[in-house]
């Protein structure tokens, strides 16, 4: 199956710095790649589309200044939460299409915000 | 709005039993219904089911769905532990030109030696 990798596995910052998490896809050309969040006991949240040379789209409720993502090739987005804050404390995941089109997912980035 | 419904949430059972996870979906523009297995990271892909009435099978896993109803269910038999995870049904819905998945709350499986 397709091989989407997330990095960084896992991170901590402080509040109101910013934190850069990047999603690659390995062996396949992604226009669209998805960005998740999952709280402890939650299931997924979609957050926000990302689309290869376009702007993101954002769901309803998700902050486009505050989480900003960049698509910016056929393999790699990245999402940019800025100016964090612990309730940012999350389990973030991306995914993108397959070539049967199923979704595979990223393994995922655990960010901690003290 | 595109909402997705599992039940049970939770589902405790001992080794070797067999479990029915079930899915219920009400979305527009259906596309696809997807079961995914989590454990401690990211979802790993199980199933993807387009069509009414044809069983998915891998191994002790099986799914199939019911447009007509608008429900799915995944039955494991003869469990063991590494079956414990949380299982996520999500369904694949077109909205607003795009296409995106619409996650279920999960069952969260728990087997018993």
């Amino acid at each position: 199956g397709a091989v989407v990798s997330q990095h960084p596995s896992r991170v901590i910052c402080k509040s109101g710095t910013s934190v850069k998490i990047e999603c690659r896809s390995l062996d396949f050309q992604a226009t669209t790649m998805f960005w998740y969040r999952q709280f402890p006991k939650q299931s997924l949240m979609l957050m926000a589309t990302s689309n290869e040379g376009s702007k993101a789209t954002y769901e309803q409720g998700v902050e486009k200044d505050k989480f900003l993502i960049n698509h910016a090739s056929l393999t790699l987005s990245t999402l940019t939460v800025t100016s964090a804050h612990p309730e940012d404390s999350s389990f973030y995941i991306c995914s993108a299409w397959g070539r049967a089109g199923e979704q595979y997912f990223g393994p995922g980035t655990r960010l901690t915000v003290t | 709005e595109d909402k997705v419904v599992q039940s049970p949430l939770s589902l405790v059972v001992h080794e070797g039993d067999t479990v029915t996870l079930n899915c219920s979906y009400e979305v527009t523009n259906f596309r696809s219904l997807l079961w995914y297995k989590q454990e401690k990271k990211a979802p790993t892909f199980l199933f993807m089911l387009t069509s009414s009435g044809i069983e998915k099978k891998s191994g002790r896993l099986s799914s199939i769905l019911d447009k007509k109803e608008l429900f799915s269910i995944l039955n494991i038999t003869a469990t063991q532990t590494g079956d414990s995870a949380v299982y996520l049904c999500a369904v694949e819905a077109r909205s607003q030109g795009a296409q995106k998945l619409v996650f279920g709350q999960g069952t969260r499986l728990t087997i018993n030696p």
